[in-house]
């Protein structure tokens, strides 16, 4: 099925450091998401964005819905080890399906 | 509040067996769906329902997957028969309708991770 690539796949990054991920979309979408997925657990919604130029925080979380409409970024600043999880992009058309991208798994050393 | 409820967690088969996971949606939800995990294929979703009725199962692997929404409180995904590629994670969401996004956020389980040995 469609998928929405994410970059990177992985990072491995020092407790404290700022973190940048990014997704984009041969398509454009309406509605852009940013799931966290814990170990062992389902996706929880961390962001939504919901108009093209929209920067949304959510602590120490940023997401930007980008003006094509065909990619979005999220940042993490001042990582801490809670930080671990797999990060998803999911994007919608109108009333389309979700689409997810394919993950962006982040490591946290102390 | 109760949020959407599968099982079983964890499940190991012996290829060939029938597989049933079940998944309870958060009440008044009207749309449900199913999704699958790997590490190859990522987050892809198999079928939704919404007010019990499948309205895509485009992502249906195979006549081996079968869904079933006999009302608003219950859904089942089986697999029969099934084989070793079928192991992986597999999630049941629920949002209070399908639609427009900015009303309606999908929660997801916490999933049911199959082993097919």
């Amino acid at each position: 099925g469609q998928q929405l690539n994410q970059s990177p796949q992985s990072m491995f990054i020092q407790e404290g450091e700022d973190v940048s991920m990014n997704c984009t979309s041969s398509s454009i979408f309406n509605t852009w998401l940013w799931y966290k997925q814990d170990p062992g657990e389902g996706p929880v919604l961390l962001i939504a964005l919901y108009k093209a130029g929209e920067l949304t925080s959510n602590g120490r979380l940023t997401a930007q819905f980008g003006i094509t409409r065909k990619d979005s970024f999220l940042n993490i600043s001042a990582s801490i080890p809670s930080d671990v999880g797999i990060y998803f992009c999911a994007g919608q058309l109108y009333t389309d399906k979700l689409i997810f991208g394919t993950g962006t798994r982040l490591q946290v050393f102390p | 509040d109760a949020g959407v409820i599968q099982s079983p967690r964890h499940e190991v088969t012996e290829m060939g067996q029938e597989v049933t996971l079940r998944c309870k949606p958060i009440s008044g939800h009207n749309s449900l769906f199913w999704y699958r995990q790997t590490m190859m294929r990522g987050l892809e979703l198999l079928i939704y329902f919404n007010n019990n009725v499948p309205i895509d199962d485009s992502g249906m692997p195979e006549d081996r997957f079968s869904a079933k929404m006999p009302n608003a409180s219950f859904s089942t995904l089986k697999i029969q028969p099934s084989e070793p590629r079928d192991s992986a994670v597999y999630f049941c969401a629920s949002s209070l309708s399908l639609g427009d996004l900015i009303r309606n956020t999908i929660y997801f389980g916490e999933g049911s991770w199959l082993t097919v040995v």
